[in-house]
């Protein structure tokens, strides 16, 4: 079975400052996708970034990008200036390829955003 | 485009009962996820339903159930509701199944508290 783990159950960082979120993932699959998902107090899931396994190059999104260690099953994200807005849970998932779109998610890391 | 809406976004249940939530997915999108957030377990995936169809399910009891009607809107039913089933009841919504890549778009959830 796949497991996502989330070391960080909580971080914080000053705005402007950079940030990095851990991820960690167990899977016997080769084809698979990982994502992080912002959760605001909100609760609305939304997707911040993805990453193909198969892709050696390393997503990016404006502010955000990832670090994909595919040999050590890690895939961690970094915000780049940090904004009183990104404060949010923070989730990191897994999904098989061509198997449904079944989402397997970490605990969660709760990010604070300090003035 | 409207987004994925579920219904009630509130509930209120006592043990024993038993509840229906609803979910309507973004126009076009022919597959419905469902998932359970709770404190304790997190994000947990329910099962799926593409094309009126149950393509996968998670490891929950028989009370959970669900189904999708041929305009692609999901209903999930849980029975004889217990006071572990108190969560946040997320559905999200994708366009394809068995296609490589399909972007899941998540509902603001329902919160269902069991007394």
């Amino acid at each position: 079975a796949q497991t996502v783990t989330q070391s960080q159950p909580e971080m914080s960082v000053q705005e402007a400052e950079t940030v990095t979120l851990s991820c960690t993932y167990d899977t016997s699959e080769s084809d698979y996708y990982l994502f992080w998902y912002k959760q605001p107090p909100s609760r609305q899931m939304i997707l911040v970034i993805r990453q193909e396994a198969y892709k050696q190059q390393n997503a990016t999104e404006n502010r955000f990008s990832v670090n994909f260690q595919k040999a050590a099953k890690s895939f961690s994200l970094k915000i780049s200036d940090s904004q009183l807005g990104d404060a949010a849970m923070y989730f990191c998932a897994y999904r098989v390829n061509n198997a449904g779109n079944m989402l397997t998610f970490g605990g969660g890391t709760r990010l604070m955003v300090k003035p | 485009k409207a987004g994925v809406t579920q219904t009630p976004r509130y509930l209120i249940k006592t043990r024993g009962q038993q509840v229906t939530l609803s979910c309507s997915p973004i126009s076009g999108h022919r597959s419905v996820s469902w998932y359970q957030q709770t404190p304790g377990q997190g994000l947990q995936f329910l099962f799926e339903y593409f094309s009126e169809t149950q393509r996968n399910k998670g490891n929950f009891p028989g009370r959970f159930s669900g189904r999708q009607f041929s305009n692609s809107r999901s209903e999930m039913n849980v029975s004889t509701l217990e006071l572990g089933d108190s969560a946040l009841y997320l559905c999200a919504s994708s366009q394809g199944w068995d296609s490589s890549y399909n972007e899941q778009f998540f509902g603001p959830g329902t919160r269902l508290t069991v007394l």
